[in-house]
């Protein structure tokens, strides 16, 4: 089993859409990332967290340390939106080094 | 302000070749991180470096592979004797600290023919 599972897997979802994916880890960490990946393949960061919810324009993050559970929402979507979107974990032990989930394609349809 | 630079952004080898990948951090970023995405894959670690040091190499194989990051000038992740096992696209990552948010370079991406 991963350290780090994601759902779905894969998202179709029409513009305007309220959308939600999901990143449950199984280890202690110290903080949890959400990257995005373009068609091109480069890799963004989005946030990077420890607590609570973070906002960045239509999206947001959330995590509950308790539950060992994170979620990115993305708000009235859009095709430019579509792209793989990855959870990834730094568990105190580890360094700073990051382990990743195997990443959600969200594809945002006009 | 110019984010991670990596160079080639593409790179084709024949098996047994050497591959240098190379990686400037960001102004004012110490700490390098070098990760592989092999096709259809998630990213996975290979390497941890800090100025001229290596910090973590856990996930770096231990045979043909090795990376450097040099007091002046990039980082480099220097892959010889290549197979065709080892196309993938090869992503740095920039901190300015251990724990402050990494931010990536654009890849390389490695085709061996």
């Amino acid at each position: 089993k991963n350290e780090v599972e994601q759902s779905p897997q894969n998202l179709t979802a029409q513009e305007g859409e309220f959308i939600t994916i999901n990143c449950s880890y199984s280890v202690g960490i110290s903080a949890l990332h959400w990257l995005q990946q373009h068609p091109g393949g480069g890799i963004v960061s989005l946030f990077m967290l420890s607590s609570g919810k973070k906002k960045h324009g239509r999206l947001i993050a959330t995590i509950n340390i308790q539950e060992k559970h994170s979620s990115l929402h993305i708000t009235a979507s859009h095709p430019r939106d579509s792209a793989v979107y990855i959870c990834a974990v730094r568990p105190p032990t580890s360094g700073s080094r990051l382990t990743f989930g195997e990443g959600t394609q969200l594809t945002v349809n006009p | 302000n110019a984010g991670v630079m990596q160079n080639p952004r593409h790179l084709v080898r024949r098996r047994g070749q050497e591959a240098r990948l190379r990686c400037s951090p960001m102004k004012g970023h110490s700490h390098v991180y070098w990760y592989r995405q092999l096709p259809e894959e998630g990213l996975k670690f290979m390497v941890y470096l800090q100025k001229e040091n290596i910090i973590d190499e856990s996930g770096m194989p231990k045979e043909r592979f090795s990376a450097e990051f040099p007091k002046e000038g990039p980082s480099i992740l220097r892959i010889q004797q290549v197979v065709r096992g080892d196309s993938a696209a090869y992503f740095c990552a920039s901190a300015r600290t251990a724990t402050d948010t990494q931010y990536f370079g654009p890849g390389t991406r490695l085709t061996v023919l």
